[in-house]
């Protein structure tokens, strides 16, 4: 129940195109959805994050996508380029408590 | 850099050997959590402080693992004895009491021979 799965595991993606990312959860007392994004030898890093009073949120070429009732939420990312291949997670926290990661997915775009 | 610090940031020993890494958090944290990242998998939880409070403790962490932070600001993990399927990266983060953000660290990459 604390699990949070993700798909895919690996994408490609040509520039200009789409990324979508997507997370399912089961437990409902989560209450925060950050997407950390991480480079190879880096700490992960806070991309964007959403709360499950809010349907989507968008920050620049970033948008989380989030549907409670299905217990879902994904991350487009718009225009994708090259500098965006790196590993992406989303994760999930109930209060101000530790993070519950999803496996990652490694995102690849071409020129 | 105002940003969480780790140190050191690759370290390799033998099996047996005891380790001990260092996180300094953001200043004004007073939250600082400690994962663990084996290759292909996401963090995964270990502990977590509140000031010098040690507030909660995975399953994962095993007796061979300590944590401590001693005046609230920086902490420590040391491995006691340590195995090779302790080679992992490992990541603190830290937080505002309340806030939902975490900022993580570079991490230090453990290599057990």
């Amino acid at each position: 129940q604390q699990q949070v799965k993700q798909s895919p595991q690996s994408l490609i993606v040509q520039k200009g195109g789409i990324s979508i990312i997507n997370c399912a959860y089961e437990n409902t007392a989560f209450d925060y959805f950050p997407w950390y994004q991480q480079f190879p030898g880096k700490g992960p890093a806070l991309l964007i994050a959403i709360r499950p009073d809010v349907s989507e949120k968008k920050e620049g070429r970033f948008t989380i996508s989030f549907n409670k009732s299905a217990k879902q939420f994904s991350l487009h990312i718009m225009d994708s380029q090259p500098g965006d291949s790196a590993t992406y997670f989303c994760a999930a926290s109930i209060k101000t408590d530790k993070l519950i990661f999803g496996t990652g997915t490694r995102l690849q775009v071409f020129p | 850099d105002t940003g969480v610090s780790q140190d050191p940031r690759h370290k390799i020993t033998k099996r047996g050997q005891n380790v001990t890494f260092r996180c300094d958090p953001i200043s004004e944290h007073n939250r600082l959590y400690w994962y663990r990242q084996t290759l292909g998998q996401g963090p995964e939880f270990l502990t977590y402080f509140q000031n010098e409070a040690q507030l909660e403790k995975s399953r994962l962490l095993s007796d061979r693992f300590s944590a401590e932070r001693p005046k609230g600001s920086f902490s420590t993990l040391e491995i006691q004895r340590t195995e090779q399927g302790d080679s992992a990266m490992y990541l603190c983060a830290s937080s505002l009491a309340g806030g939902r953000e975490q900022f993580f660290g570079p991490g230090t990459r453990l290599t057990v021979l």
